[in-house]
């Protein structure tokens, strides 16, 4: 079992669908990563919370949207998405937003749209 | 953009055998870390080797570092069929990580 939790598991919804991915973890970690995953790719950051705060985003279209209620949960936002949006979302987490340190994963959100 | 670019990207290999990839970057580092990814599943992390360090085990895993050549190793000994995997290196890039296109391993029982 891993120690970061996402739901749901699998996600499907059509173009005009809102929705939210949920990420959780109660390690006491300090920074949060949004993560974005094709088959047969890496996976390639989207966005990073330290200590609650929205500290990178990599150019992510605003049709993504995240929030970061408190230091164990993380949202993904989602809104008007297109087909090239289906992938798998991973969350992962980290005592803090410093690369020398390990990141913990979830097992992710595959979503698909429609 | 990749950091880090991995070699092969696939490979197959018989329970019991070593499987072994590498792993190249364009930039210094202070770290190198590798992780693997089961297949429907997040990623797990392996193992961390530091700048300073040449080598590293963990199990039946070792990494090497080579700073000069900017590159690295892991090597899979005694393989088993639970390693059917894919497998990461992850570079820093400031206080990001930067994932390598991954190599995937398949252990055939």
């Amino acid at each position: 079992d891993t120690e970061v939790t996402q739901t749901p598991k699998h996600l499907v919804m059509g173009m005009t669908n809102k929705k939210s991915l949920k990420c959780e973890q109660h390690m006491g970690h300090r920074a949060m990563y949004w993560y974005k995953q094709k088959a047969k790719k890496p996976p390639e950051l989207m966005f990073v919370y330290s200590y609650e705060k929205l500290s990178i985003n990599e150019s992510v279209p605003s049709r993504f949207s995240p929030e970061c209620p408190n230091s164990s949960l993380l949202n993904l936002h989602l809104h008007a998405l297109q087909p090239e949006d289906s992938a798998l979302y991973l969350c992962a987490s980290s005592q803090e937003d410093r690369a020398v340190q390990p990141q913990h994963f979830g097992d992710g959100t595959r979503l698909s749209i429609l | 953009s990749q950091q880090g670019e991995e070699d092969p990207q696939a490979l197959s290999i018989q329970e019991g055998e070593n499987a072994t990839m590498n792993c190249s970057y364009k930039t210094s580092i202070n770290n190198l870390q590798w992780y693997r990814q089961n297949s429907g599943r997040g990623l797990v992390h392996l193992i961390l080797i530091r700048s300073n360090e040449r080598e590293k085990h963990s199990g039946r895993l070792r990494v090497t570092l080579d700073t000069s050549k900017k590159s690295s190793s892991l090597l899979i000994t005694a393989s088993r069929a639970a390693d059917t995997a894919s497998y990461f290196c992850a570079t820093p890039a400031g206080n990001k990580l930067t994932f390598g296109g991954g190599t995937r391993v398949l252990v055939k029982p």
